[in-house]
């Protein structure tokens, strides 16, 4: 059964720790994107990446970093430097090709609380 | 990208039909138009796309006139667990793009 697996659902970091956010795809999907939304708000696109061994900053990078060696996994590390982490984390994948289009494929989530 | 706009919040009571209306006045002519649908602590879903005229689904139907500036998500008959965030999005290739995905409208089913 393909899908998008984020993990862990709930992840406490206490201040000054870097943590890691996992997520791993079964669709093939070339593109993979992090998303963070905070309570009552849209979605916020931290980075993304469209091919292995690539990856480019969205609209709010600063204090986060990914990777994205195998084309199954893109993680997440929320850094110290991310002053305000609490919030809910989104992966993505995005299907391919032109024409007909078949959009993002969202995991569950991560709930980040600083603590 | 096309600029999006829908409204804020919408309220309905279960059984009615919701029309939920998305403006996008610069759509491109490859761009697809795209509906999310987003409950609490969880990710967005897709629920429908479209080109042009009408698409249906088994969640929703999708409305879009001849000149593609605005198009029109309709679900008939909402019950409570329709209650959920939409968003609207308008882009071609929309898998491999890296989307902007704004506040969404807000809808609230009573009993």
């Amino acid at each position: 059964d393909g899908g998008i697996t984020q993990s862990p659902k709930y992840l406490f970091r206490k201040e000054g720790q870097n943590v890691t956010l996992s997520c791993e795809q079964n669709l093939n999907h070339d593109a993979m994107y992090w998303y963070r939304q905070d309570p009552g708000q849209g979605l916020r696109l931290i980075y993304y990446s469209q091919i292995v061994n690539d990856f480019q900053k969205g609209d709010i990078a600063e204090g986060y970093s990914v990777s994205r060696e195998k084309k199954e996994s893109f993680p997440l590390t929320v850094t110290s430097a991310q002053k305000n982490p609490t919030a809910f984390y989104l992966c993505a994948s995005g299907g391919q090709g032109l024409g007909r289009d078949y959009g993002y494929t969202f995991g569950s989530g991560t709930r980040l609380t600083v603590v | 990208l096309a600029k999006t706009t829908q409204p804020i919040s919408m309220d309905s009571y279960e059984g009615q039909e919701v029309n939920i209306t998305c403006s996008h006045n610069n759509i491109a002519t490859n761009d697809y138009i795209t509906w999310y649908q987003q409950f609490p602590s969880q990710g967005p879903r897709f629920i429908i796309q479209g080109y042009k005229t009408k698409v249906t689904n088994e969640v929703a139907s999708l409305f879009i006139p001849a000149d593609r500036k605005s198009s029109t998500l309709s679900l008939p008959r909402v019950s409570l667990s329709d209650t959920a965030v939409y968003y609207c999005l308008v882009a071609w290739d929309t898998g491999r793009r890296a989307l902007t995905f704004g506040s969404g409208t807000r809808l609230q089913v009573q009993p």
